[in-house]
């Protein structure tokens, strides 16, 4: 079974609109982390955001928010003020566990393009 | 903020020889570092775990004896390509955590290689 599902291959939005990437989750680990990585077309992979299992709120990073559901194991990425340097592929990544060196798995993407 | 630095940013090489990659972390101690795999229009797929001073861990269906990893130091990590094919072309890029990194800190990944066998 896929660890992390990303349902969404490609989006378009609206230059400074808001847009949400979904991704859900599966794991019997109750201690996890959640990623966010953009990768612009360059191909570097770049952090913009974290979700611990057992943290209470939401994470935010300036204008990048994580919509946490813990029951539903999701954790959807919402971007909001769209710009155009946004247009990259979106990864959401999982690592189970504690421990420091513990892998990353990661989604599929989402490849979002932002139109002026 | 931690950088990893890999190199080549590309290399094309002739089917049969054998390709090094470097990866570095230039500002941090990098007890573990993960080497990815990219093909076109896909995900990143873990390869294998380097460990300084151990042997790799391999995921399942990577050839250890195809894709050598050297974990010599705490700043460096090299991945071999040993007689590639052109089936190996893909984009492979290496990420590094600190010595001191919770589990909530980020893997720090490099700009990545572009590899295409001709």
């Amino acid at each position: 079974a896929q660890k992390i599902t990303q349902t969404q291959p490609g989006m378009f939005v609206q230059e400074k609109e808001a847009v949400t990437l979904d991704c859900t989750y599966d794991t019997s680990d109750p201690s996890y982390g959640l990623f966010w990585y953009k990768q612009p077309s360059s191909g570097e992979m770049i952090f913009l955001i974290y979700q611990g299992s057992y943290d209470q709120q939401n994470a935010t990073e300036g204008r990048y928010s994580l919509n946490f559901q813990k029951a539903r194991k999701s954790a959807n990425l919402v971007i909001s003020a769209s710009q155009l340097g946004d247009s990259a592929m979106y990864f959401c990544a999982m690592r189970e566990g504690l421990a420091a060196g513990n892998k990353l798995t990661f989604g599929g993407g989402t490849r979002v393009l932002v139109k002026p | 903020g931690a950088v990893v630095s890999q190199h080549p940013s590309w290399v094309i090489c002739k089917s049969g020889t054998s390709v090094k990659i470097e990866c570095r972390s230039l500002d941090f101690q990098a007890t573990t570092m993960f080497w990815y795999r990219q093909f076109p229009k896909q995900s990143l797929m873990l390869m294998a775990t380097s460990n300084e001073g151990s042997k790799a861990t391999y995921e399942q269906g990577v050839e250890k004896d195809k894709f050598l990893i050297n974990h010599a130091s705490l700043t460096l990590s090299t991945l071999t390509v040993t007689s590639a094919h052109p089936e190996d072309s893909s984009f492979y890029i290496c990420s590094a955590r600190g010595q001191t990194g919770g589990n909530n800190s980020p893997l720090h990944f490099g700009n990545g290689t572009r590899l295409t066998v001709t």
